[in-house]
């Protein structure tokens, strides 16, 4: 089956630092997304995208945050300044939009670790 | 605003049948979704209910009823390899992709 890649899995960095995540979604995906989990906790939606442009943010995703897909098949996520409380698992995820629609598929995630 | 209430833990044994319960509470109800998550990997899509009813998929099924606000995730002949979490996840509206997840059910399988 096809899959969502993230890199890095791992990524360690300094409070007030920017961080860059990375996903390509599946190749014949139209709907990106990010979701993140805080441990121990419940998964949460931060964005989607479709279009090349946001089309729903939750209030998480505030101006810290930006969503771009700079090629055809790179989709990032960018925190601009951390904050101990954006540690958690941050999975990228996307739908086909043109069959079975209520799928999502989430890659392996990438845990952030803001110290 | 909405909520999902599911049990935090659920035990068994290998070939038993369990039943995770999950109540909602949202505006714009669209539909259901069950996710599997093993050990904090990728949560992986089980099923979905839009509509009342069972949905079976192999050892696997789901239940809605849209006028108790309620569904279940059923699964039969338990293996090991389904210990995992299982969070139910409520779709708002037809927005693709947007859910509102459940805390979600460890289910523990012993031998």
């Amino acid at each position: 089956e096809p899959e969502v890649t993230q890199t890095p899995s791992h990524q360690v960095t300094q409070m007030g630092q920017e961080v860059i995540l990375r996903c390509v979604p599946i190749s014949n995906h139209l709907y990106f997304y990010w979701y993140r989990q805080i441990l121990g906790q419940k998964v949460e939606f931060l964005v989607s995208f479709y279009n090349n442009e946001i089309s729903e943010k939750s209030e998480i995703f505030d101006d810290q945050f930006s969503v771009e897909r700079p090629d055809g098949s790179n989709f990032t996520l960018k925190i601009r300044s951390t904050k101990l409380e954006d540690s958690a698992m941050y999975f990228c995820a996307s739908i086909e939009g043109g069959g079975t629609n209520e799928k999502l598929f989430f890659g392996s995630g990438t845990q952030l670790s803001v110290l | 605003g909405q909520s999902l209430e599911q049990p935090s833990e659920v035990t068994a044994v290998e070939g038993a049948i369990v039943q995770i319960n999950c109540t909602y509470q949202t505006s714009g109800f669209y539909g259901l979704s069950w996710y599997q998550q093993h050990d904090g990997g990728a949560p992986t899509f089980l099923s979905y209910n839009a509509l009342d009813g069972l949905e079976e998929t192999g050892r696997f099924s789901s239940f809605l009823s849209r006028s108790d606000s309620y569904g279940y995730l059923l699964l039969q002949e338990l293996q090991m390899k389904d210990s995992a979490s299982y969070f139910c996840a409520v779709q708002r509206g037809s927005t693709l992709g947007r859910l509102y997840f459940g805390r979600g059910t460890q289910l523990t399988v012993w031998p």
